[in-house]
């Protein structure tokens, strides 16, 4: 069975703390995402890899970083969390980019920061 | 600027009823349309992945629609049941690999 974890279901920070989220898939898949939904909202995208060390920015990258050493863990780093940050965070991953492939989600972390 | 639209925003649905919404989508650079069924405190799930103008698939009492030339997407779902209770997303690819995704249909079965 397919499986995308993430280090919390529920996270509460305080404002300028540095926050680190992971995720772990075992699939063997090359590309992984990080998303943030809020509500009324589609999925945003932060930032994405294809590889290991590589990383690209999605569509509100700011005042986000990430991290791919390994192949199957992908971390996404608030440097100094915000209000404005406080949202549902998604982790996927697919399989080799060029292709119509479906993702695969964790749960989801639940960051609220005050 | 892409841009997906779900229709409704959410949805009340007796049991046992049938129920269908709408994704928009874009109708130059398709790629392929992903719909996803998104269950309180789990994880998004894949429903289907369509590349075909006309295409239909089915999964079980679950089937959409694809019509690429005038951008949509039909979501069906046939005899409600509690378990369908759910929100559903559509996701539209683009030629350049693109992933853009609707805010999602709130679908609420009422025993």
């Amino acid at each position: 069975d397919v499986k995308v974890t993430q280090s919390s279901r529920y996270l509460v920070k305080r404002t300028g703390e540095k926050v680190f989220l992971e995720c772990v898939q075992d699939m063997d898949h090359e590309n992984m995402f990080w998303y943030r939904q809020d509500p009324g909202l589609g999925l945003r995208l932060i930032y994405f890899s294809y590889d290991v060390k590589m990383k690209e920015k999605g569509d509100i990258p700011e005042g986000y970083s990430v991290s791919r050493e390994k192949k199957e863990r992908f971390s996404l780093i608030l440097e100094s969390a915000s209000t404005n940050q406080t949202s549902m965070y998604l982790c996927a991953s697919s399989s080799i980019p060029g292709g119509p492939y479906e993702q695969y989600f964790g749960p989801g972390t639940r960051l609220t920061v005050t | 600027i892409l841009n997906v639209e779900q229709s409704p925003q959410s949805l009340h649905v007796q049991e046992g009823d049938s129920t269908n919404f709408t994704c928009s989508f874009p109708s130059s650079n398709f790629y392929a349309l992903h719909w996803y069924r998104w269950e309180t405190a789990k994880s998004p799930e894949a429903l289907f992945v369509m590349t075909l103008n006309g295409d239909e698939k089915k999964k079980g009492r679950i089937s959409a629609t694809l019509n690429t030339k005038e951008g949509y997407s039909y979501l069906y779902i046939k005899g409600s049941q509690p378990e369908d209770s759910a929100t559903y997303l559509c996701a539209f690819l683009d030629s350049n690999y693109q992933l853009i995704w609707g805010a999602g249909t709130k679908l609420i079965i009422k025993p």
